[in-house]
Order: C-alpha cells, then sequence, then structure tokens
C-alpha cells in the first residue's frame, strides 16, 4: 500500500461511452499526476496538479479531460476514446512537484477500448 | 528533449550481482531516481540520486555521473521477488515545470 488508491482497477468501454477514473492519495501531498503506461513504451506524463492547480499538460488529446477537485482527488475524465488507449492509467502524488520528492504511485486503472 | 536508454531485458541467477544501466541526455540535470515495477504492479521507489557518486541502500545501489550522463542500479545476492521492470527515471529544470521523464524499464528475470 503506496497511500494513494486508484478506481476502478479495471474498465473496458466502448468508444462512444464516457468514464471517470478516480485517484486519491492519503498522504497530504501537494501534487498529483496522471501518467500512462503502454505495453513496450516509457512512463508517459501527461498532467500535473500542484496545489490544485494544473502545472502541466503533456499535449493530450482533449478526449482526456483531468479535474482536480483538492489536493486529495484527482479524476481523468473519458470521453470518445480510441482502441489505441487502452493502457494502464497511473496516478502518482508527492509532496512537491521538485528537488528530492519521490513520486507515490497508485496501482493503475487496466483500461481497455473497444 | 530528452533521451534515456536502458537495457530492455536482463537475466541473472539468484545469489548473483547484476548490475543495470542507464544512460541520459538533458539540459538541465536535476536529479535522478530509479523506480522498481512488478508486473501487475505500481512503481516503487528505490533511489534517488543528485550528486555524483554511489548510494546504498541495503542490498540495492546506485550510482551516478553527471559528467558522463550515466547512472547505474547495482541488486546484490539476487532473490526471486526481484524479477521485476526497474525504471530509470530523469528530473530535468527545462523540461515540462521540472518533471519526471521515464526510460523504456528493463525488465529483470532472476533465475534460480
Amino acid at each position: 500500500e503506496t497511500g494513494v488508491t486508484q478506481t476502478p482497477r479495471h474498465l473496458v468501454m466502448g468508444m462512444t461511452n464516457k468514464k471517470s477514473l478516480k485517484c486519491e492519495q492519503h498522504l497530504g501531498h501537494n501534487a498529483m499526476y496522471w501518467y500512462k503506461q503502454s505495453a513496450k513504451k516509457p512512463l508517459e506524463l501527461m498532467f500535473v496538479y500542484s496545489l490544485e492547480e494544473r502545472v502541466e499538460n503533456n499535449s493530450v488529446p482533449s478526449r482526456f479531460s483531468p479535474e482536480c477537485p483538492n489536493s486529495s482527488h484527482l479524476f481523468l475524465h473519458l470521453h470518445t476514446l480510441q482502441p489505441e488507449d487502452s493502457a494502464l492509467y497511473l496516478c502518482a502524488s508527492s509532496l512537491r512537484t521538485s528537488g528530492y520528492n519521490e513520486q507515490f504511485f497508485g496501482p493503475g486503472t487496466r483500461l481497455t477500448v473497444l | 528533449g530528452q533521451n534515456i536508454d536502458q537495457p530492455t531485458e536482463m537475466t541473472a541467477t539468484e545469489g548473483a550481482i547484476v548490475q543495470i544501466n542507464c544512460t541520459y541526455q538533458t539540459s538541465g540535470f536535476n536529479g535522478l531516481f530509479w523506480y522498481q515495477q512488478h508486473a501487475g504492479e505500481a512503481p516503487t521507489f528505490l533511489s534517488y540520486n543528485v550528486l555524483d557518486g554511489l548510494e546504498e541502500k541495503g542490498r540495492f545501489s546506485s550510482f551516478l555521473s553527471r559528467s558522463k550522463g550515466y547512472s547505474y542500479l547495482l541488486l546484490k545476492e539476487l532473490q526471486m521477488k526481484d524479477s521485476a521492470s526497474y525504471l530509470c527515471a530523469v528530473r530535468d529544470i527545462y523540461n515540462a515545470g521540472n518533471m519526471l521523464t521515464f526510460g523504456g524499464g528493463t525488465r529483470l528475470m532472476v533465475k534460480p
């Protein structure tokens, strides 16, 4: 247990569906991240929030929409996804975004887009 | 941009020592992390280097040479449970607000 939880753990959706991924951290951290992990590819940073403000959007398609209502919760809203969006989506948190601030990862949501 | 290279796969024997290398190219190096990720699980933090030299933590050690853009993770007295992917990640102050960029990971298989 890293103190970062993600739900659901597995999700199968059609290309016309709308779904949301949820992440919650119980560590008192101020920064939260969404990563995408595809087979045989490096972890890709998608979004970063620091003190509930988005500080980075790494050229992610608009069909992915993040939301950070408070420093403990992070959502990733999904709509009209493509099959190539199938991947493991990892949430992470850290005390701050700089320096020696290790990121604690959640277990991930395995997403399959049909 | 950044380029982080590490071998895709390695195999080693239980009880042995293995060294996993990572080379990187950055404009504003600001730290290097190693993470371990077991199949189907979240990455977990192993080590952090920002200055040259060796950091030792039990069976695991990590080395950094900033002038060479090089790091390695050394695993001693290998155990079967060490079979996992090992991810090298670099923080660059000129990259996306000081964010981490990950290498592709090295999948280590420990055999009896």
